[in-house]
């Protein structure tokens, strides 16, 4: 059974540009979150999307966005970036009615 | 407000002895509970998680305990090997929120030495 799958691996841009980072979840995960990983905060949570519906959403402003399609892929937008946006940014997929969530192996958003 | 505390940044232990990672937190809206293993530059991995129905959970080398009056929980690797040397995360999720939001400690360093 494939994992969770993000694409790209890693990511350089320029201060103010965006950046879309994509997710595909465990076949069968129909929930999908985002968290966001830096040395100073830790492990925080951006959002979560259930049936292309977002159904939580962490303390983050609303320059990162996020979707989710019919296949429960889900993409996150992040708009206007600033350097404290260098990240790591992680997926993660969870059975409906499931708490574990499963990861994958993250995107490393480098903004110069 | 950090709500899921791992107050220590690392630990080392020989291979072979017990790792005892501990967490404590402050919601006691939390009602879930789960252990991750993290290596750089990848997503971290489920290890074992504990509902608060119950104060203890064990999967092999892992065992989980959780003390609801005191918001303590700790994971158990016994016996401890050097491919268990990793960063360990602690998760909180809470019974207000549904779906799955996740809140994490701040992480511990286990160092397993040969």
């Amino acid at each position: 059974k494939a994992g969770v799958t993000q694409t790209p691996r890693y990511l350089i841009k320029t201060r103010g540009q965006q950046v879309t980072l994509s997710c595909s979840p465990i076949s069968g995960h129909r929930s999908v979150s985002w968290y966001q990983q830096t040395p100073g905060q830790g492990l925080q949570f951006l959002f979560e999307y259930f049936s292309e519906t977002q159904r939580n959403k962490g303390n983050f402003p609303g320059r990162f966005s996020g979707r989710q399609f019919s296949n429960s892929r889900s993409e996150m937008n992040v708009s206007t970036l600033e350097l404290g946006d260098s990240a790591l940014y992680l997926c993660a997929s969870t059975l409906t009615s499931g708490k574990e969530a499963f990861f994958g192996q993250g995107t490393r958003l480098t903004v110069v | 407000d950090q709500q899921v505390k791992q107050n220590s940044p690392s630990l080392s232990v020989q291979e072979g002895r017990i790792s005892i990672l501990n967490c404590d937190y402050t919601n006691s809206m939390f009602d879930y509970f789960l252990w991750y293993k993290k290596y750089p530059a990848e997503g971290p991995t489920f290890l074992i998680s504990i509902s608060s129905i119950k104060d203890k959970n064990e999967d092999g080398r892992f065992t989980v305990f959780l003390n609801k009056s005191a918001k303590h929980l700790s994971l158990h690797i016994v016996p401890s090997q050097p491919g268990d040397s990793a960063v360990y995360f602690c998760a909180a999720s809470g019974r207000e929120t549904s779906g799955s939001r996740l809140t994490f400690g701040e992480g511990t360093q286990l160092t397993v030495n040969p």
